[in-house]
């Protein structure tokens, strides 16, 4: 039961485009949402985060977007740079009872082209 | 402030053998979660310490154990290793932002079982 689903295994976008990727949730518990980039044999690199409470938040050239009714949230990368090509996770968080255990999507393999 | 650090990085082994595999979270951080990453399963969380108790586990068999220190420090141990737990074992440092866990990954360890 995977309960943080990431749909597209792969994205590709041109240098200085909109990069979007998505993820949904089944677990109407999740109250907190994260976004990671992974680079090969290294680990994960926090890059934001929302609570249930916001629908949006935003860190330089990434925002995420929460829609609790349709339970999907979105990364938006604006500008994207060559620089950002990575695997991205989705991760969710029911901080109520399970505090340090996160529920990871399958991720994302995000290429961004010169 | 030093990140995550985790040893060793990498490390083969034979069926049937054990392991201990160690992590030093990031100064100030109680908590400490361990999630293994494989090819087909993704990320899964196996147990998250906080002030030496084990707070939350995941579904991983009674092979996978833990433990954590005074100081923060946490290792890891798998008894009789099986062919299927080779894999990049990741730890994770924590601290409370607001209403949830922000999770701050090592760079892993690196677990061949042959």
């Amino acid at each position: 039961d995977q309960q943080v689903k990431q749909n597209s295994p792969s994205l590709s976008v041109q240098e200085g485009r909109i990069s979007i990727l998505n993820c949904d949730y089944t677990n109407s518990m999740f109250d907190y949402f994260l976004w990671y980039k992974k680079y090969p044999a290294e680990g994960p690199t926090f890059l934001i985060s929302i609570s249930s409470i916001k629908d949006k938040n935003e860190d330089g050239r990434f925002t995420v977007f929460l829609n609790k009714s349709a339970k999907h949230l979105s990364l938006h990368i604006v500008p994207s740079q060559p620089g950002d090509s990575a695997v991205y996770f989705c991760a969710a968080s029911d901080g109520g009872t399970s505090y340090g255990k996160l529920t990871f999507g399958q991720g994302t393999i995000l290429t961004v082209h010169p | 402030k030093a990140g995550v650090t985790q040893t060793p990085r990498y490390l083969i082994k034979t069926r049937g053998q054990q392991v201990t595999l160690s992590c030093s979270p990031i100064s100030g951080h109680r908590s400490v979660s361990w999630y293994q990453q494989t090819p087909g399963q993704g990320l899964q969380f196996l147990f998250e310490y906080f002030s030496e108790t084990q707070r939350n586990k995941g579904n991983f068999p009674g092979r996978f154990s833990g433990r954590q220190f005074s100081n923060s420090r946490s290792e890891m141990n798998v008894s009789t290793l099986e062919l299927g737990d080779s894999a990049l074992y990741l730890c994770a440092s924590s601290f409370l932002a607001g209403l949830a866990y922000e999770q701050y990954f090592g760079p892993g360890t690196r677990l061949t079982v042959t």
